[in-house]
């Protein structure tokens, strides 16, 4: 495709439930990226990944968060016992990555989650 | 720790009433500093990113400009086709810990255009 896909692109649930969203980046593109939005606030980041292994986890809140990037293309993100505070939209990322001097970072539309 | 404050908050304006929004930023070293736009609903549109102090960009009815210390997003005539939030983000070089790569976004100003 031309741009980020993800899906879902809503995605409600219970509290306690696991979820996974999952991250389309564009084709070529090595590094990828997920920000969690919430309402009335700028994305705050969470993971980075180049290729295959997650070069910075340094924003990911706590340990029931989890992202993969198994064949340093599609990536899933991943969150155990949800909590309602976890309600926001998480954006995904990608760009062509540090060896190609191009750092602007292209977005998808987002998943919005709802903690019930 | 990076910090970016963007002001207003809200902005609105009437068509063709040219205005500029503000980002001011504290980072250790400026690796790029990014503007985006972004829609309700959607994701952020990427639009300019400055690299140097008395940098500037332009695009359509959009001027970027960077100092040391903030930003400035110029609007000149702007449409009512320009309503969105915008949002500015900074990356950081880090020397010891964490990517370069990561944004820090600041809290966006929503503009709106009334015709």
């Amino acid at each position: 495709g031309a741009g980020v896909s993800q899906t879902p692109s809503n995605k409600v649930t219970e509290k306690g439930k696991y979820v996974e969203l999952r991250c389309d980046p564009i084709s070529g593109h090595t590094a990828l990226y997920w920000y969690r939005q919430s309402l009335g606030q700028g994305p705050e980041f969470l993971i980075y990944f180049q290729g295959t292994g997650a070069a910075d986890d340094s924003g990911l809140p706590n340990d029931r968060f989890f992202a993969v990037r198994p064949e340093g293309s599609v990536s899933t993100l991943k969150i155990q016992r949800t909590e309602r505070g976890d309600s926001a939209v998480y954006l995904c990322a990608s760009s062509l990555g540090p060896t190609s001097g191009q750092e602007t970072q292209y977005f998808g539309p987002g998943t919005r989650l709802l903690v019930l | 720790e990076d910090q970016v404050t963007q002001s207003p908050e809200a902005l609105r304006l009437q068509e063709g009433e040219s205005s500029s929004l503000n980002c001011s930023y504290t980072v250790s070293g400026l690796r790029g500093l990014f503007w985006y736009r972004q829609d309700p609903g959607k994701g952020p549109e990427f639009l300019f990113t400055l690299y140097s102090a008395g940098e500037e960009k332009e695009k359509e009815r959009l001027k970027a400009t960077l100092t040391k210390k903030e930003s400035f997003l110029h609007i000149t005539a702007p449409k009512p086709e320009d309503s969105a939030t915008y949002l500015c983000a900074v990356q950081a070089w880090r020397y010891s810990g964490g990517s370069n790569y990561k944004l820090t976004f600041g809290k966006g100003t929503l503009l709106t255009v009334n015709p």
